[in-house]
């Protein structure tokens, strides 16, 4: 069974703060995908990673895939209150199954 | 406006009585599932189709049942519902390669 770790659980920080979310695995996928769960919403797509040791910038965003494509990285430059939420990454298989980390759920103080 | 439609977004009810969980599409998206979310145990997928009439288990398909009659449509559903299957439910759709989109999602309590 494919099992998508992500660390930390839980992060509390303030604004201004930069962070980094983990996403690990020991299989390869297809794609890696980073999503932002609102409470009571579903997830909503950031980004999606293709090539292994691909970096994507969203903004304040950063998203790195592994050279090997079993892990990923999520970096927030100077967090503000907005980003809050849970955030989820996801590996893809070649048939489009995804399978979701545990997500690891980030708040942000002013 | 590119969306994925769930109804109801809120449903209590009681032990073994019947319900359908509806889920609609807009994209054309051929890759349709379902997922149940349930605190620490995160979002795992309960069936998924990849095109009309072609639908598969995911990693929790028991006491769950789907269809794919056509490609927008793909509505999850529950014959005998227990307690257990109080969750927080999500559709998604996608198109090969691609991310997904999900709907609002749907709260199921079971009594």
């Amino acid at each position: 069974t494919q099992l998508l770790e992500q660390s930390p659980q839980f992060l509390s920080i303030q604004e201004g703060e930069n962070l980094t979310v983990y996403c690990n695995s020991s299989s390869v996928f297809s794609s890696l995908q980073w999503y932002r769960q609102e409470p009571g919403e579903g997830p909503v797509l950031l980004v999606t990673v293709v090539t292994g040791g691909e970096v994507k910038k969203l903004k304040r965003l950063t998203f790195q895939f592994g050279d090997a494509r079993k892990d990923s990285s999520l970096h927030i430059t100077a967090a503000q209150t907005g980003d809050t939420g849970l955030y989820l990454c996801a590996g893809a298989s070649d048939t489009d199954k995804l399978i979701f980390g545990t997500g690891t759920r980030l708040q942000v103080f002013p | 406006e590119a969306q994925v439609t769930q109804n109801p977004r809120y449903l209590i009810t009681v032990t073994g009585k019947k319900l359908t969980v509806t889920c609609s599409q807009n994209m054309n998206h051929e890759y349709m599932s379902w997922y149940r979310q349930d605190p620490g145990l995160g979002l795992r997928q309960i069936y998924y189709s990849m095109n009309v009439e072609v639908t598969d288990k995911g990693d929790v398909p028991e006491g769950y049942k789907v269809s794919r009659k056509e490609k927008r449509n793909f509505p999850l559903i529950l014959e005998s519902p227990s307690p257990n299957q109080t969750s927080l439910y999500f559709c998604a759709s996608s198109s090969h390669g691609e991310g997904a989109f999900f709907g609002q999602g749907t709260r199921l309590t079971v009594v």
